[in-house]
């Protein structure tokens, strides 16, 4: 089956700092959607992005889908961003079923 | 904006009895829902997807017998944990998704303690 893998595990970063986090898959994807996981549990869709660069204000997703790799790219780190970023991909044929990594937990200090 | 709730929050039940979670989608059509479990090292597991109009299809390790599933509509999906036990601690989440569209929709999740 499908496995995502994330890195760095852990990621500790000064406020203004940029991050850069990465994701690989073994499998052909159809889509892949980058996740926050808030404290509390709730799970944020920051981007779906099969294939290509996307922006939204300091978030960049970038997808390579025939290297089979992603990376979320966080620029002047904000202590708000403090929290657990999953990478989730979708194969094509599977029926929309999305397997996450094991995710990326990036504390942000002041 | 596409929004899904999770009620309850968080729950709390003795071993081997069963609790029943639901995920209600605001805004949009959940033609399809996802059910996961995040274990407490924040890994997660697919029990089962759920399409209305067509069969909710297991992921193995995950039965219906112990997992029963029901989305009788567009707005609605629920799940009960049956004999609950130790190991199915952890956060149930509800990811609903409308036909044409390939992004999930996340809740809050259902927080599950087992005693």
């Amino acid at each position: 089956g499908q496995q995502v893998q994330q890195s760095p595990a852990s990621l500790v970063l000064q406020e203004g700092e940029n991050a850069e986090l990465q994701c690989n898959f073994s499998s052909t994807a159809t889509r892949l959607q980058w996740f926050y996981q808030h404290p509390g549990g709730r799970l944020v869709s920051l981007f779906y992005n099969p294939s290509g660069t996307k922006h939204t204000g300091r978030l960049t997703s970038t997808t390579v889908t025939n290297e089979r790799r992603g990376s979320l790219h966080i620029s002047s780190s904000q202590t708000t961003d403090s929290g657990t970023y999953f990478c989730a991909i979708g194969e094509a044929g599977s029926n929309y079923k999305l397997t996450f990594g094991k995710g990326t937990l990036l504390t942000v200090t002041p | 904006g596409a929004l899904v709730y999770q009620y309850p929050r968080r729950t709390i039940c003795k071993s081997g009895t069963s609790m029943r979670m639901e995920c209600q989608a605001v805004g949009f059509q959940a033609t399809s829902v996802a059910w996961y479990r995040q274990s407490p090292q924040k890994t997660f597991e697919l029990i089962a997807l759920s399409t209305v109009n067509s069969a909710i299809k297991y992921e193995q390790n995950f039965t219906q017998e112990k997992f029963p599933i029901s989305h009788p509509n567009l707005s609605f999906s629920s799940m009960t944990v049956l004999n609950a036990y130790l190991e199915d601690r952890g956060l149930y989440l509800c990811g609903a998704r409308e036909r044409g569209n390939s992004d999930y929709t996340f809740g809050s999740g259902t927080r599950l303690l087992v005693i």
